[in-house]
């Protein structure tokens, strides 16, 4: 079975620009998390969710959106994208998102770099 | 704001050596993770704890979570060159479905 799909691999924008990242949780998973992870530091948690809704939202700015469609897959938007939004944005699905008793599985990320 | 600090940040030793990444918080969690995040991948789990002062093993990884929820650690006997990467705890507190990440461990096993 594939595993939690995601892209671009990599992407380079300039500073004031917008980008889409896109993920496909593993087949039969309903929810979908977004993090952040920059350069030495540990993943940040930016959105989840859950049957298209959305469950918990991170200290991210307006900037950050993200939805979630009929098939469970995931777009997260980034606006007039800053120096400091370069970092490897990674998406995590699990089967009903309940944190506590749910193993969560990551993508490979997308490693965006902002100039 | 949560925080979860690891401690060492960056660790290198030779194979066949002894090792613990310590984890801690002033928060309370109700359960903690460990994963493993190696180049080009996302963070793999490699357990959960949910009992104050519980024990996990997982061969040669053995895992502890704090009497108080708030600090847990990992024990690695005999490092091998495959357990080299970036270690990173990451919890859940009570009434928050947000995961929290430590700040990272990156461990080098030298051959």
């Amino acid at each position: 079975d594939a595993g939690v799909t995601q892209s671009p691999t990599h992407l380079i924008k300039t500073r004031g620009q917008h980008v889409t990242l896109r993920c496909s949780p593993i087949s039969g998973h309903k929810s979908v998390s977004w993090y952040q992870q920059v350069l030495g530091q540990g993943p940040q948690f930016i959105f989840q969710y859950y049957e298209k809704e959305e469950r918990g939202r991170g200290n991210f700015p307006d900037r950050f959106s993200a939805r979630q469609f009929p098939n469970y897959s995931s777009e997260l938007n980034v606006n007039a994208l800053l120096l400091g939004d370069s970092a490897l944005y990674l998406c995590a699905s699990s089967l009903f998102g309940q944190g506590l008793e749910e193993e969560q599985f990551f993508g490979p990320g997308t490693r965006l770099t902002v100039l | 704001t949560q925080l979860l600090e690891q401690s060492p940040q960056f660790l290198s030793i030779q194979e066949g050596e002894n090792l613990t990444v310590y984890c801690n918080s002033s928060s309370v969690f109700s359960s903690l993770q460990w994963y493993r995040q190696e180049p080009g991948e996302g963070p793999v789990l490699l357990v959960t704890v949910v009992t104050g002062g519980e024990v996990k093993k997982l061969k040669r990884l053995t895992f502890q979570f704090g009497d108080a929820r708030k600090d847990s650690s990992l024990h690695i006997t005999a490092a091998q060159t495959g357990d080299t990467g970036l270690y990173l705890c990451a919890g859940y507190s009570f009434g928050n479905e947000k995961l929290t990440f430590g700040t990272g461990t990156r461990l080098t096993i030298i051959p």
